[in-house]
């Protein structure tokens, strides 16, 4: 198993630009989410799915967009990239965080974005 | 809502001394608690997770954190540093209510002095 892969590892943008960061997983969980990571903040949540065709926003959502299409994709959009986006970013997945058993999350290994 | 406290952003310790971070929580029922390392460059793992089963919850690498619901904490531990414990940890809840939703602490970075 890859576990959960994120690309790019690294971006540079400009002001305005827009893109798209990828994440997928190949272990068949439901539920997947993406964080910003930003100095003495810790991870917030962006948005998250609980499986394919259902997201919900986080704590975060604005000036991003997501879609689930399948299981193992969950792509995040900046629309209209900001400098206050610069961050790094963690895709996230688990099976079921409602269940104790599976609800343990595995993480990617993050994109550091930079917004000029 | 749910939220998490890690009191100290930074803590530093001897090699071979205790490490005790500290995770405090805001819940009317004892939610899902997690504990999660982040080495440099790298992204999160899971250290432990209290499941209900006991109080007393041992994970990898040597760490353990204790569930006390009369002072709101699930504080981690370690008897012994080592070198290669110095990450920075972070404290997560989830919202057993079902909102799926995970709310992570503001991280404690440990140092380890050799």
């Amino acid at each position: 198993n890859a576990g959960v892969t994120q690309t790019p590892k690294f971006q540079v943008l400009k002001t305005g630009q827009s893109m798209t960061l990828q994440c997928a997983q190949d272990m068949n969980h439901e539920y997947m989410s993406w964080y910003r990571q930003d100095p003495g903040m810790g991870l917030r949540l962006i948005h998250y799915s609980v499986g394919a065709g259902i997201t919900d926003q986080g704590e975060v959502p604005n000036g991003y967009n997501v879609s689930r299409s399948t299981t193992e994709d969950f792509p995040l959009r900046l629309l209209s990239a900001a400098p206050s986006q610069t961050s790094v970013y963690f895709c996230a997945s688990s099976y079921d965080p409602r269940d104790r058993g599976t609800d343990t999350q595995y993480f990617g290994p993050g994109t550091r974005l930079t917004v000029l | 809502a749910q939220s998490v406290t890690q009191l100290g952003s930074h803590v530093s310790v001897s090699e071979g001394a205790l490490v005790l971070l500290r995770c405090n929580y805001s819940s009317s029922v004892p939610p899902y608690l997690f504990w999660y390392v982040q080495y440099p460059n790298q992204g999160l793992q899971l250290l432990l997770k209290y499941t209900s089963a006991a109080t007393l919850v041992k994970g990898i690498n040597g760490f353990e954190a204790e569930f006390k619901k009369s002072e709101t904490s699930f504080h981690l531990t370690k008897p012994s540093a080592h070198m290669s414990d110095a990450a920075e940890y972070f404290c997560a809840v989830s919202e057993a209510s079902g909102t799926y939703k995970y709310i992570f602490g503001t991280g404690t970075r440990l140092k380890v002095l050799a």
